[in-house]
C-alpha cells in the first residue's frame, strides 16, 4: 500500500535549519511529485509547492522560495523540505503529499516543527 | 486571506443535510477542478471529492462535491457525527506561473 511517512517533530531556535524527510513506499516513486503544504497552529492548509520526482524540476509557490529548498534521493523514494534561518512564524506542521498540484491523493502523517528561544 | 473563499463554520443536527460553499475567479475554480479535503484535528488531511465531484474509492455516497462557473459547493447527507472534521476546498490556479490554492477551511460541527 501507499505510504509516506515523515520524520518526527523538531524544536529549533531561532536562525537554525530544518530538515524534514519523506519516505515513501508502495508505488514507483518518479511517477508522482510530491508536494509540501504547511499548517500554522489553528490555521488553514497553504500550498508550498511541488518536487517533479521524474525531472528533479522543485517549482516554490511565492512565499516559500530562498529559504525553503526541497531535494530528492530517489536512491531510498525519499524526498526533502529543509527550511533555514529558522523564524517563529514558520512553527506549523508540514506536510507531504503524493499527485499532480493539488491533486494529492495521499499525505505523510505530518512534522510538527517549532521555532523557539 | 485565502484565495478560495469558505465559511469559516457550519453546523447541522444528525440526518441533516449540509452545504459548504466555496468561492473562487477566473484563474482558478473558473477553469479548473476542484478538490475537497477532511481533515480531523491531529492528522493529515484526506480526498473526500476529487474532480469537481468524483468520490475516491472508500468515501460515502453522502459526500457529493459540484461546480457552477467560479463557486462550488460540497454537499454532506444523512449528517452523522462522525462528520465533525474541518473541510477544504482547493484548486490549482493559473495566476503567478500556476500554484496550488486551498480555501481557509470549513469547521462542521454536528450539533
Amino acid at each position: 500500500q501507499v505510504q509516506l511517512v515523515q520524520s518526527g517533530s523538531e524544536l529549533k531556535k531561532p536562525g537554525a535549519s530544518v530538515k524534514v524527510s519523506c519516505k515513501t513506499s508502495g508505488y514507483t516513486f518518479t511517477s508522482y511529485p510530491i508536494n509540501w503544504v504547511r499548517q500554522a497552529p489553528g490555521q488553514g492548509l497553504e500550498w508550498m509547492g511541488w518536487h517533479n520526482t521524474n525531472t528533479g524540476n522543485p517549482t516554490h509557490a511565492q512565499g516559500f522560495t530562498g529559504r525553503f529548498v526541497f531535494s530528492l534521493d530517489t536512491s531510498v523514494s525519499t524526498a526533502y523540505l529543509q527550511i533555514s534561518d529558522l523564524q517563529p512564524g514558520d512553527t506549523a506542521v508540514y506536510y507531504c503529499a503524493r499527485g499532480w498540484g493539488i491533486v494529492v491523493d495521499y499525505w505523510g502523517q505530518g512534522t510538527l516543527v517549532t521555532v523557539s528561544s | 486571506q485565502s484565495v478560495l473563499i469558505q465559511p469559516p463554520s457550519v453546523s447541522g443536527t444528525p440526518g441533516q443535510r449540509v452545504t459548504i460553499s466555496c468561492s473562487g475567479s477566473g484563474s482558478n475554480i473558473g477553469i479548473n477542478s476542484v478538490y475537497w479535503f477532511q481533515q480531523f484535528p491531529g492528522t493529515a488531511p484526506k480526498l473526500l471529492i476529487s474532480r469537481n465531484d468524483q468520490r475516491p474509492s472508500g468515501v460515502p455516497d453522502r459526500f457529493s462535491g459540484s461546480k457552477s462557473g467560479t463557486s462550488a459547493s460540497l454537499v454532506i447527507s444523512g449528517l452523522r457525527s462522525e462528520d465533525e472534521a474541518d473541510y477544504y476546498c482547493a484548486a490549482w490556479d493559473d495566476s503567478l506561473s500556476g500554484r496550488g490554492v486551498f480555501g481557509g477551511g470549513t469547521k462542521l460541527t454536528v450539533l
